[in-house]
């Protein structure tokens, strides 16, 4: 299985700072055919189901703000909060589906400071 | 807009098989799309199950492979998803999801889990 692992596990930010969360695999998820990185990030409020934010790394998904982006390519991923709202406080979760099973990163708590 | 929604048993005994319908309203089942279903115990972090293709091809999570069955049901646009055998461990909110194949420069790419639906919890106790 790809392993998945972000970090940290847990941050706070300050309201108009900008929040980074990082996520490595544990091998490349480039894909070759089409040069897709295959890494997406969700947040997830509580009682809610996860909300796609940023697919192929760097794709937002309709919608996602653009102060909200995603970058990296090959094992390293970063996904950035900037000017960081009280709306923004969730978990967020990398994943890759490069492979089988498709798996995720632990999770990322965010909270305002 | 493409909506999912999960229903299943709520509390159900352990040894029983569980089994989880998502209706998909604003889209077929038979589009290009893969049909995911992903849960998450208590407190926990999400684990992917499995996925099925509108061509009928399936891929399961190995750490379930041996309890688990997903299926459509082209007649009332719904997926299911079937496992046996369930312990206190199975308990989890489940969800469906969607992932979108598209043609990117005439190459097949997989869009990510876009569309999912508000989850079931599911209560495995004596």
């Amino acid at each position: 299985d790809i392993v998945m692992t972000q970090s940290p596990d847990s941050l706070a930010v300050s309201l108009g700072e900008t929040a980074t969360i990082n996520c490595k695999s544990s091998q490349s998820i480039l894909h070759s055919s089409n040069s897709k990185n295959y890494l997406a990030w969700f947040q997830q409020k509580p009682g809610q189901p996860p909300k796609l934010l940023i697919y192929w790394a760097s794709t937002r998904d309709s919608g996602v703000p653009g102060r909200i982006s995603g970058s990296g390519s090959g094992t390293d991923f970063t996904l950035t909060i900037s000017s960081l709202q009280a709306e923004d406080v969730a978990v967020y979760y990398c994943q890759q589906y490069y492979d089988i099973p498709r798996t995720f990163g632990q999770g990322t708590k965010l909270e305002i400071k | 807009q493409v909506q999912l929604q999960e229903s299943g048993p709520g509390l159900m005994k352990p040894s029983g098989t569980l089994s989880l319908t998502c209706g998909v309203s604003g889209a077929s089942i038979s589009d290009s799309h893969w049909w995911n279903w992903v849960r998450q115990a208590p407190g926990k972090g999400l684990e992917w199950i499995g996925e099925i293709h509108h061509s009928g091809a399936t891929n399961y999570n190995p750490s379930l492979k041996s309890r688990i069955s997903i299926s459509v049901d082209k007649s009332h646009n719904q997926v299911s998803l079937k496992l046996n055998s369930v312990t206190a461990a199975d308990t989890a909110v489940y969800y469906c999801a969607k992932v979108s194949e598209v043609l990117c420069s005439g190459v097949t790419c997989l869009l990510g889990f876009d569309s999912w639906g508000q989850g079931t919890l599911v209560t495995v106790s004596s």
